[in-house]
């Protein structure tokens, strides 16, 4: 099974500043997966990465396999972006079966 | 754009009675998956299913549960006899390829037992 641990728990921001949410994982793994829901609301898949740096409008995500780290940045954070961010790693051999991390509550205030 | 939709948005029953929650994925994926949140809770994952058939399936997967794809668009989840630790939050999720391709979720079906 594939420890998945993410820091901070909980963010609160303000409109437009940078933010960073950090995922570390125990066992080596093919792909991760970043994942963002909103309060009530379902599941969005944001990126699943392999290697290096990924980029969709103002999320970037990193990722480095030989220290088995992850980071998700906002760049130009807006209120519209508050929602529970969750890092996931899949068991050894398998892309989907996932351990999810607990989550990080991300709050940008206007 | 596409998209996984679940049915009901919410499910209340009796313990002990059965269940079904309803998907239809994406018409075009091969590969789905049933994930579930316990209120306050990680999200966990419960099966892949592949070719009608179980492809992984966790610890929590007993023998109260199943899958299916009936008629080639539904993908259900059975629950048998449903125990109050069964209420939460369930997702079914589906993608065309294997590898290196993002989710698709649904918006999910909330299960409450009473």
């Amino acid at each position: 099974k594939n420890e998945v641990e993410q820091s901070p728990q909980n963010l609160t921001a303000q409109e437009g500043e940078f933010i960073t949410i950090n995922c570390s994982y125990s066992v080596g793994i093919s792909a991760l997966h970043w994942l963002q829901q909103h309060p009530g609301g379902g599941i969005v898949s944001l990126f699943m990465l392999s290697s290096g740096k990924k980029k969709h409008g103002r999320l970037i995500a990193t990722i480095n396999i030989q220290e088995k780290h992850s980071s998700l940045h906002i760049t130009a954070s807006h209120p519209r972006d508050s929602a529970v961010y969750t890092c996931a790693a899949p068991k050894l051999g398998s892309n989907y079966k996932l351990t999810f991390g607990k989550g990080t509550l991300l709050t940008v205030n206007p | 754009e596409p998209e996984v939709t679940q049915t009901p948005s919410h499910q209340v029953t009796q313990m002990g009675q059965e269940v079904i929650l309803r998907c239809v994925p994406i018409s075009n994926h091969l590969y789905f998956y049933w994930y579930r949140q316990i209120l306050g809770q990680k999200v966990e994952f419960l099966v892949s299913f592949y070719n009608n058939e179980i492809s992984e399936k966790s610890e929590i997967f007993d023998d109260q549960f199943s899958v299916e794809r009936p008629d080639g668009s539904n993908f259900t989840l059975k629950i048998r006899s449903t125990k109050l630790e069964d209420s939460a939050m369930y997702f079914c999720a589906s993608i065309q390829q294997a590898y290196n391709e993002k989710l698709f979720f649904g918006s999910g079906t909330q299960l409450s037992v009473l």
